[in-house]
Protein backbone atom coordinates (compact mmCIF):
# COMPACT_ATOMS: atom_id res chain seq x y z
CA UNK A 1 0.00 0.00 0.00
CA UNK A 2 1.12 3.44 -0.91
CA UNK A 3 1.46 6.32 1.69
CA UNK A 4 3.94 7.54 4.25
CA UNK A 5 6.09 6.23 7.33
CA UNK A 6 7.38 8.40 9.93
CA UNK A 7 9.61 7.25 12.25
CA UNK A 8 9.91 6.95 15.39
CA UNK A 9 6.21 7.35 17.05
CA UNK A 10 7.54 8.81 20.25
CA UNK A 11 11.23 10.66 20.77
CA UNK A 12 12.57 11.99 23.87
CA UNK A 13 15.74 14.23 23.61
CA UNK A 14 18.30 15.27 25.81
CA UNK A 15 18.94 19.28 25.92
CA UNK A 16 21.91 19.83 23.31
CA UNK A 17 21.27 16.48 21.40
CA UNK A 18 20.40 17.04 17.62
CA UNK A 19 17.96 13.80 16.79
CA UNK A 20 16.78 13.16 13.41
CA UNK A 21 13.18 12.32 12.27
CA UNK A 22 12.57 10.04 9.58
CA UNK A 23 9.61 10.70 6.83
CA UNK A 24 9.52 8.08 3.47
CA UNK A 25 7.27 8.15 0.72
CA UNK A 26 6.33 5.83 -1.31
CA UNK A 27 3.34 7.37 -3.39
CA UNK A 28 6.18 8.67 -5.91
CA UNK A 29 5.50 12.35 -4.76
CA UNK A 30 7.54 14.92 -6.30
CA UNK A 31 6.58 17.41 -3.11
CA UNK A 32 7.41 16.95 0.74
CA UNK A 33 7.00 19.16 3.52
CA UNK A 34 7.79 18.84 7.36
CA UNK A 35 5.11 20.67 10.12
CA UNK A 36 5.27 21.65 13.52
CA UNK A 37 1.95 21.06 15.51
CA UNK A 38 2.34 22.94 19.36
CA UNK A 39 -1.01 21.60 21.64
CA UNK A 40 -4.25 22.91 20.48
CA UNK A 41 -2.65 24.40 17.76
CA UNK A 42 -2.16 24.84 13.39
CA UNK A 43 0.51 23.36 11.44
CA UNK A 44 3.56 25.64 10.88
CA UNK A 45 5.87 24.65 7.87
CA UNK A 46 9.19 24.25 8.88
CA UNK A 47 10.49 23.12 5.63
CA UNK A 48 9.88 21.78 2.12
CA UNK A 49 11.24 20.27 -0.61
CA UNK A 50 9.44 20.47 -4.44
CA UNK A 51 12.20 18.12 -5.80
CA UNK A 52 15.43 16.29 -5.17
CA UNK A 53 18.29 17.68 -3.88
CA UNK A 54 16.37 20.78 -3.76
CA UNK A 55 14.54 22.70 -0.45
CA UNK A 56 13.13 25.86 0.74
CA UNK A 57 12.68 27.42 4.19
CA UNK A 58 9.14 27.83 5.76
CA UNK A 59 7.92 29.92 8.28
CA UNK A 60 9.75 28.35 11.31
CA UNK A 61 12.84 26.94 9.79
CA UNK A 62 15.23 27.81 12.61
CA UNK A 63 17.00 25.51 14.61
CA UNK A 64 16.20 22.53 11.79
CA UNK A 65 17.67 21.36 8.99
CA UNK A 66 16.73 18.67 6.22
CA UNK A 67 17.77 16.91 3.19
CA UNK A 68 16.49 15.73 -0.31
CA UNK A 69 19.05 13.35 -1.63
CA UNK A 70 16.15 10.63 -2.32
CA UNK A 71 12.73 11.18 -3.94
CA UNK A 72 11.15 8.71 -1.12
CA UNK A 73 13.02 10.37 1.70
CA UNK A 74 13.45 13.56 3.34
CA UNK A 75 14.72 13.45 6.98
CA UNK A 76 14.74 16.39 9.80
CA UNK A 77 17.11 17.32 11.61
CA UNK A 78 16.12 18.97 15.12
CA UNK A 79 19.19 20.71 16.14
CA UNK A 80 20.38 21.92 19.75
CA UNK A 81 19.40 25.59 17.95
CA UNK A 82 15.82 24.46 17.98
CA UNK A 83 15.29 25.73 21.75
CA UNK A 84 11.80 24.51 22.49
CA UNK A 85 11.38 21.36 20.36
CA UNK A 86 8.89 19.65 22.10
CA UNK A 87 6.18 19.21 19.73
CA UNK A 88 4.62 16.96 17.22
CA UNK A 89 5.62 17.04 13.78
CA UNK A 90 4.13 15.58 10.99
CA UNK A 91 5.46 14.32 7.36
CA UNK A 92 3.34 15.08 3.95
CA UNK A 93 3.88 14.84 0.56
CA UNK A 94 1.69 15.60 -2.40
CA UNK A 95 1.88 15.78 -6.05
CA UNK A 96 2.57 19.33 -7.85
CA UNK A 97 -0.69 20.32 -8.98
CA UNK A 98 -2.60 22.42 -6.36
CA UNK A 99 -5.84 20.80 -7.01
CA UNK A 100 -4.60 17.46 -4.83
CA UNK A 101 -4.52 17.09 -1.15
CA UNK A 102 -1.49 16.64 0.89
CA UNK A 103 -1.11 12.66 2.39
CA UNK A 104 0.27 13.01 6.30
CA UNK A 105 2.65 10.41 8.35
CA UNK A 106 1.48 9.07 11.65
CA UNK A 107 3.48 12.19 13.39
CA UNK A 108 5.85 11.84 15.43
CA UNK A 109 6.21 13.38 19.13
CA UNK A 110 9.27 14.69 20.39
CA UNK A 111 9.96 15.42 23.83
CA UNK A 112 12.51 17.31 25.35
CA UNK A 113 13.65 15.51 28.63
CA UNK B 1 0.23 35.77 1.82
CA UNK B 2 -2.11 33.37 2.00
CA UNK B 3 -4.37 33.36 4.94
CA UNK B 4 -6.52 30.97 6.64
CA UNK B 5 -8.79 32.35 9.51
CA UNK B 6 -11.18 29.59 11.73
CA UNK B 7 -12.71 31.45 14.13
CA UNK B 8 -14.85 28.43 16.44
CA UNK B 9 -11.72 27.04 18.60
CA UNK B 10 -14.42 24.81 19.78
CA UNK B 11 -17.76 23.29 18.73
CA UNK B 12 -20.52 21.28 20.35
CA UNK B 13 -23.17 18.80 18.55
CA UNK B 14 -25.29 16.87 19.33
CA UNK B 15 -25.82 13.55 17.60
CA UNK B 16 -27.52 13.17 14.67
CA UNK B 17 -27.44 16.52 14.09
CA UNK B 18 -25.40 18.80 11.55
CA UNK B 19 -22.86 20.97 12.43
CA UNK B 20 -20.94 23.93 10.39
CA UNK B 21 -17.22 24.67 10.77
CA UNK B 22 -16.54 28.20 9.28
CA UNK B 23 -13.52 28.92 7.43
CA UNK B 24 -12.29 32.27 5.37
CA UNK B 25 -9.53 32.88 3.65
CA UNK B 26 -7.39 35.46 2.11
CA UNK B 27 -5.43 35.21 -1.22
CA UNK B 28 -4.60 37.35 -4.20
CA UNK B 29 -4.60 34.39 -6.73
CA UNK B 30 -7.06 33.83 -8.49
CA UNK B 31 -6.43 29.67 -9.11
CA UNK B 32 -6.90 28.32 -5.39
CA UNK B 33 -7.57 24.84 -3.77
CA UNK B 34 -10.00 24.33 -0.76
CA UNK B 35 -8.85 21.32 1.94
CA UNK B 36 -10.32 20.35 5.13
CA UNK B 37 -8.95 17.79 7.15
CA UNK B 38 -9.79 15.90 10.54
CA UNK B 39 -7.15 15.19 13.08
CA UNK B 40 -8.18 12.59 15.63
CA UNK B 41 -6.94 12.44 18.88
CA UNK B 42 -4.00 9.89 17.53
CA UNK B 43 -2.81 12.77 15.59
CA UNK B 44 -2.93 11.49 11.72
CA UNK B 45 -4.17 14.28 9.25
CA UNK B 46 -7.89 12.87 7.10
CA UNK B 47 -8.53 13.97 4.18
CA UNK B 48 -11.80 14.66 3.91
CA UNK B 49 -13.00 17.53 0.89
CA UNK B 50 -11.40 19.67 -1.82
CA UNK B 51 -12.93 22.92 -3.31
CA UNK B 52 -11.34 24.14 -6.58
CA UNK B 53 -11.42 27.39 -6.88
CA UNK B 54 -13.02 27.33 -10.11
CA UNK B 55 -15.38 24.62 -9.21
CA UNK B 56 -18.86 26.10 -9.44
CA UNK B 57 -20.75 23.20 -7.52
CA UNK B 58 -20.14 23.08 -3.99
CA UNK B 59 -18.18 19.83 -2.96
CA UNK B 60 -19.65 17.02 -1.42
CA UNK B 61 -18.15 13.70 -0.24
CA UNK B 62 -21.13 11.11 1.88
CA UNK B 63 -21.69 13.24 5.29
CA UNK B 64 -19.00 15.95 4.29
CA UNK B 65 -20.23 19.20 2.17
CA UNK B 66 -18.52 22.25 1.88
CA UNK B 67 -20.53 25.43 1.80
CA UNK B 68 -18.42 27.65 -0.81
CA UNK B 69 -18.93 31.34 -1.27
CA UNK B 70 -16.33 32.62 -3.36
CA UNK B 71 -17.17 36.20 -2.80
CA UNK B 72 -17.03 36.43 0.66
CA UNK B 73 -14.12 33.83 0.46
CA UNK B 74 -15.36 31.52 2.54
CA UNK B 75 -15.17 27.88 2.67
CA UNK B 76 -17.56 26.05 5.50
CA UNK B 77 -17.65 22.39 5.97
CA UNK B 78 -21.13 21.09 7.21
CA UNK B 79 -20.89 17.63 8.56
CA UNK B 80 -24.58 16.08 8.39
CA UNK B 81 -26.13 13.38 10.68
CA UNK B 82 -22.82 13.91 13.12
CA UNK B 83 -21.48 10.97 15.01
CA UNK B 84 -19.62 10.31 17.96
CA UNK B 85 -16.45 9.53 15.68
CA UNK B 86 -16.45 12.95 14.31
CA UNK B 87 -15.42 14.02 17.55
CA UNK B 88 -11.83 15.54 16.55
CA UNK B 89 -10.12 18.54 15.23
CA UNK B 90 -10.71 20.04 12.06
CA UNK B 91 -8.68 22.28 9.75
CA UNK B 92 -9.07 24.29 7.14
CA UNK B 93 -6.18 24.63 4.26
CA UNK B 94 -5.62 26.13 1.11
CA UNK B 95 -3.17 25.31 -1.77
CA UNK B 96 -2.05 28.11 -4.33
CA UNK B 97 -2.10 26.50 -7.49
CA UNK B 98 0.93 29.00 -9.05
CA UNK B 99 1.96 31.11 -6.59
CA UNK B 100 3.42 29.81 -2.85
CA UNK B 101 5.28 27.35 -4.69
CA UNK B 102 2.38 24.58 -3.82
CA UNK B 103 2.70 25.02 -0.25
CA UNK B 104 -0.54 24.41 1.88
CA UNK B 105 -1.59 27.27 4.66
CA UNK B 106 -3.47 25.80 7.44
CA UNK B 107 -5.91 27.51 9.97
CA UNK B 108 -6.21 26.79 13.44
CA UNK B 109 -8.37 24.67 13.85
CA UNK B 110 -12.11 24.10 15.30
CA UNK B 111 -12.14 21.19 18.22
CA UNK B 112 -14.98 19.22 17.72
CA UNK B 113 -16.75 17.52 20.07
CA UNK B 114 -19.89 15.15 19.66
CA UNK B 115 -22.66 14.66 22.24
CA UNK B 116 -24.27 11.31 22.83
Amino acid sequence: DGGITQSPKYLFRKEGQNVTLSCEQNLNHDAMYWYRQDPGQGLRLIYYSQIVNDFQKGDIAEGYSVSREKKESFPLTVTSAQKNPTAFYLCASNTGAGDTEAFFGQGTRLTVV
Amino acid sequence: AQKITQTQPGMFVQEKEAVTLDCTYDTSDQSYGLFWYKQPSSGEMIFLIYQGSYDEQNATEGRYSLNFQKARKSANLVISASQLGDSAMYFCAMREVYTNAGKSTFGDGTTLTVKP
